[in-house]
């Protein structure tokens, strides 16, 4: 079955330094979604990027989607406190039959020092 | 507007006892989903419900895990017999479609089983 794979699985920053988490799948996707969850919080939808070599940008945070498809990274320059969480990426492919399977990452968990 | 609701947030119940956790999607959202998240881990994904289609139920961990979409709408996860090994957050996510739909995640409900 399709496989994403997550990485770093923890990550520690000094405040201010840049982080970035990477996002492989080992099939081709159709799109790929990033999601933030804060300390005791629940998954929080960021942002989803569908064409191939797909660039977008909110503030710090830069996403990015490989040319294959296959893989993509979230940047953040200059880290806050307040980036604080775990990154998941979670990957959906067409398994046909107008069927998709999105599969999560297992996630960066960031903590940022002050 | 409303979010995804889950009820209740925190559940601890005694080993062998069955579990009933409810989720209120969005309204006009076909797809629900049901995951579990361990402690510090990742997203296990348990079942989705899409439309009137066949659930997919591949995550179910075992067969005391059943659930339910009732009219298309409220969903109902149940644990028969619950064991200290299914203790953990229950996330409930609906979305508009099947795909390229980002998720939108209830608050969960935390299960204790003693």
């Amino acid at each position: 079955g399709q496989q994403v794979m997550q990485i770093p699985q923890y990550q520690h920053v000094q405040e201010g330094e840049d982080f970035t988490t990477y996002c492989n799948s080992s099939t081709t996707l159709s799109n790929i979604q990033w999601y933030k969850q804060r300390p005791g919080g629940h998954p929080v939808f960021l942002i989803q990027l569908v064409k191939s070599g797909e660039v977008k940008k909110q503030k710090r945070l830069t996403f990015q989607f490989g040319e294959a498809k296959k893989n993509s990274s979230l940047h953040i320059t200059a880290t806050q406190t307040t980036d604080v969480g775990t990154y998941f990426c979670a990957g959906d492919t067409y398994s046909g039959a107008g069927s998709y399977q999105l599969t999560f990452g297992k996630g960066t968990k960031l903590s940022v020092i002050p | 507007g409303a979010g995804v609701s889950q009820s209740p947030s925190n559940k601890v119940t005694e080993k062998g006892k069955d579990v009933e956790l409810r989720c209120d999607p969005i309204s006009g959202h076909t797809a629900l989903y049901w995951y579990r998240q361990s402690l510090g881990q990742g997203l296990e994904f348990l079942i989705y419900f899409q439309g009137n289609s066949a659930p997919d139920k591949s995550g179910l961990p075992s067969d005391r895990f059943s659930a339910e979409r009732t009219g298309g709408s409220v969903s109902t996860l149940t644990i028969q017999r619950t064991q200290q090994e299914d203790s953990a957050v229950y996330l409930c996510a609906s979305s508009l479609s099947r795909s390229n739909s980002p998720l939108h995640f209830g608050n969960g409900t935390r299960l204790t089983v003693t």
